[in-house]
């Protein structure tokens, strides 16, 4: 167990739709990752946030957004939802040092039909 | 920019065999170097990595990577595969330093099967 805790699990929702992946870091952890990995993307970097603040931005898309709260968990919002957008999204957290173990939660799988 | 390249995406090995799972990166500043295992249905778990220091990384279960900055590479080896073993692989790097916050770029990840 990392400690990075993600809900839901699995999700299932039709093309169009809109939803929210929940992440709960590590505790004392004030980064938090999304990555998103697919059969033909691999694990891409989406997004990073530092005690509520965003620090670094990678192939995220203008539909999907996140943010981190005060209480330091984070969101992963993923609209105008397309099959393409099939995937497992990790979220990750970890001490902000460079060098630092960023440690992976077991993921949410979405599946878009 | 970052780039990871693993060569090989299967590698089959017998158990009892060794195993070697190769890894080059491309980065503009000094890299910290990393292996994550994923099994089947799980999340990302660090198996080792190199920060500064001695070139030669040991990580959990047994395995280990060695750093080499002149051929730009950091292989994963393990001297005897065990069943267990079988999982995908994923050689990331970051910068050390900079701006990139220690965001991961990942390689496209090796699948090691291991045969009785």
């Amino acid at each position: 167990d990392s400690g990075v805790t993600q809900t839901p699990k699995h999700l299932i929702t039709a093309t169009g739709q809109r939803v929210t992946l929940r992440c709960s870091p590590r505790s004392g952890d004030l980064s938090v990752y999304w990555y998103q990995q697919s059969l033909d993307q691999g694990l891409q970097f989406l997004i990073q946030y530092y005690n509520g603040e965003e620090r670094a931005k990678g192939n995220i898309l203008e539909r999907f957004s996140a943010q981190q709260f005060p209480d330091l968990h984070s969101e992963l919002n993923l609209s105008s939802l397309e099959l393409g957008d099939s995937a497992l999204y990790f979220c990750a957290s970890s001490v902000q040092r460079s060098g630092n173990t960023i440690y992976f939660g077991e993921g949410s799988w979405l599946t878009v039909v | 920019a970052q780039s990871v390249t693993q060569l090989g995406s299967h590698v089959s090995v017998s158990e009892g065999a060794l195993v070697l799972l190769r890894c080059n990166y491309s980065s503009s500043v000094p890299p910290y170097l990393f292996w994550y295992v994923q099994y089947p249905n799980q999340g990302l778990q660090l198996l080792l990595k190199y920060t500064t220091g001695a070139t030669l990384v040991k990580g959990i279960n047994g395995f280990e990577a060695e750093f080499k900055k002149s051929e730009t590479s950091f292989h994963l080896t393990k001297p005897s595969a065990h069943m267990s073993d079988a999982a995908e692989y994923f050689c990331a790097v970051s910068e050390a330093g900079g701006t990139s916050y220690g965001k991961l770029t990942f390689g496209q990840g090796t699948i090691l099967t291991v045969h009785p």
